[in-house]
């Protein structure tokens, strides 16, 4: 069984267009994350959510709005999509918000053209 | 959380010991040492930490100077699946805001057949 599942793994729009990245752990974990890693592959923090509570929110474009619907799932969605976003993004989930081992997914691959 | 740095990139010998080098002077007296990895296309892996005590596990050891200042990493029997590329990243372990890994740009570890 997958603990970090994120969907899709590849996600190919245009420019303008809303979408939205599915992110399920089934580890049992309080907190959840979203990392994005750019074209030069730094690899930065965007959000965390622990039992369903937004507790990390780094400077990012308030076109990005994380769901957790349960503390099973974050959502990721991105309105108004800019070529910039291109990305590979990351789910993450730890036991609770001080865990010392994050798990991650296995990323998905936006492209905006 | 303090800045590390790694070389950009090493060889190893398949079967040879890989010894990953890290510098993190700034480093203050509640921050921990983390290693994870991150192999071409997938999320990144959590390998080890330490505060100030050597680690092992079954994926690695982790030897910390005495004024950790430095760490290395070590992969006692390196295969060609370990080629990655190897991120140190030093951190406080308290929850809230504070959780979250700050990724530099780590050291990409070619092992050679």
């Amino acid at each position: 069984d997958t603990a970090v599942s994120q969907t899709p793994k590849y996600l190919v729009t245009q420019m303008g267009n809303d979408k939205s990245i599915k992110c399920e752990q089934n580890l049992g974990h309080d907190t959840m994350y979203w990392y994005k890693q750019d074209s030069k592959k730094f690899l930065k923090i965007m959000f965390s959510y622990n039992n369903k509570e937004l507790i990390i929110n780094e400077t990012v474009p308030n076109r990005f709005s994380p769901k957790s619907p349960d503390k099973a799932h974050l959502n990721l969605h991105i309105n108004s999509l800019e070529l910039g976003d291109s990305a590979v993004y990351f789910c993450a989930s730890s036991q609770e918000a001080g865990a010392t081992e994050a798990f991650f997914g296995q990323g998905t691959r936006l492209t905006v053209v | 959380d303090a800045k590390t740095t790694q070389p950009p990139s090493m060889d190893c010998a398949e079967g040879r010991a890989a010894n990953l080098p890290c510098n993190h002077s700034t480093i203050s007296g509640n921050e921990y040492v983390y290693w994870y990895r991150q192999i071409h296309s997938q999320g990144p892996q959590y390998i080890i930490h330490g505060l100030k005590n050597n680690e092992t596990n079954e994926m690695a050891s982790l030897i910390i100077t005495e004024d950790r200042k430095s760490s290395t990493l070590i992969l006692p029997h390196a295969t060609l699946r370990d080629t990655a590329v190897y991120y140190c990243i030093v951190r406080v372990n308290y929850g809230g805001a504070t959780n979250k890994l700050i990724f530099g740009t780590g050291t990409l570890l070619a092992v050679q057949p």
